[in-house]
């Protein structure tokens, strides 16, 4: 089975500072790691995947992510962010051979000007 | 405008009352997941369905049914027997039901008990 942790519920910074969600997984097998994010009372849209190749994903709205298989991490980084990043991001798992999506809890996301 | 409809957008039940939201895709995916999403706990698993006609209970079936009829629609009942229903809830589909292919999400249902 695999698992998902989202280090941080919430994350404030400041308008045009980098930023960083932390994610981790456990797995027995080797995965697909997936970046959402949902704004307010919306669904969930896909900012990036890792399926295999450069460990280094780069995604839509200026966001990337490095896969770090010796550490199980999928952090997910912004160089300079926007007050329209503010919502949710949710890390998800897919490991081989299951037959489902594991989310972990979210960060919240909060751009102050 | 292909995409995954879910109606209504906000919905209200009365104690002891089934209700149905309806989703619905035109992407022509095999694959249709329902997720619960509550305030600090992410999206869990109610249902999924990999092919039409067949479905499989996720991690938090107890309480609700679905029924996939046509590949395009996917519906979920949450019955009376649901104890807790009020919350968000997010329909999905992908291709297929492989482990690498992108879940496409739906705008979501806002259901309230009253």
């Amino acid at each position: 089975a695999q698992s998902v942790t989202q280090l941080d519920s919430q994350v404030p910074v400041f308008e045009e500072a980098p930023v960083e969600l932390r994610c981790n997984y456990s797995s027995s097998v080797s995965v697909y790691l997936f970046w959402y994010v949902q704004y307010p009372n919306q669904g969930l849209q896909l900012l990036l995947k890792y399926l295999s190749g450069s460990t280094l994903v780069k995604g839509i709205n200026g966001f990337e992510a490095e896969f770090n298989k010796s550490q199980t991490s999928f952090h997910l980084r912004k160089p300079s962010v926007h007050i329209s990043d503010t919502a949710e991001y949710f890390c998800a798992v897919f490991g081989q051979g299951a037959q489902k999506l594991v989310f972990g809890q979210g960060t919240r996301l909060t751009i102050n000007p | 405008d292909g995409g995954i409809t879910q109606s209504p957008k906000y919905l209200f039940r009365k104690e002891g009352q089934n209700v149905t939201l309806s989703c619905e895709q035109n992407l022509n995916h095999d694959a249709m997941y329902w997720y619960r999403q509550d305030p600090g706990q992410g999206l869990r698993l109610i249902y999924y369905s990999q092919i039409v006609n067949d479905f499989q209970k996720g991690d938090i079936a107890e309480g609700y049914s679905v029924s996939r009829e046509k590949k395009e629609s996917f519906p979920l009942t949450v019955t009376s027997a649901q104890k807790n229903p009020t919350a968000f809830y997010l329909c999905a589909s992908s291709p297929r039901g492989r482990e690498n292919n992108e879940q496409f999400f739906g705008p979501g249902t806002r259901l309230t008990v009253l």
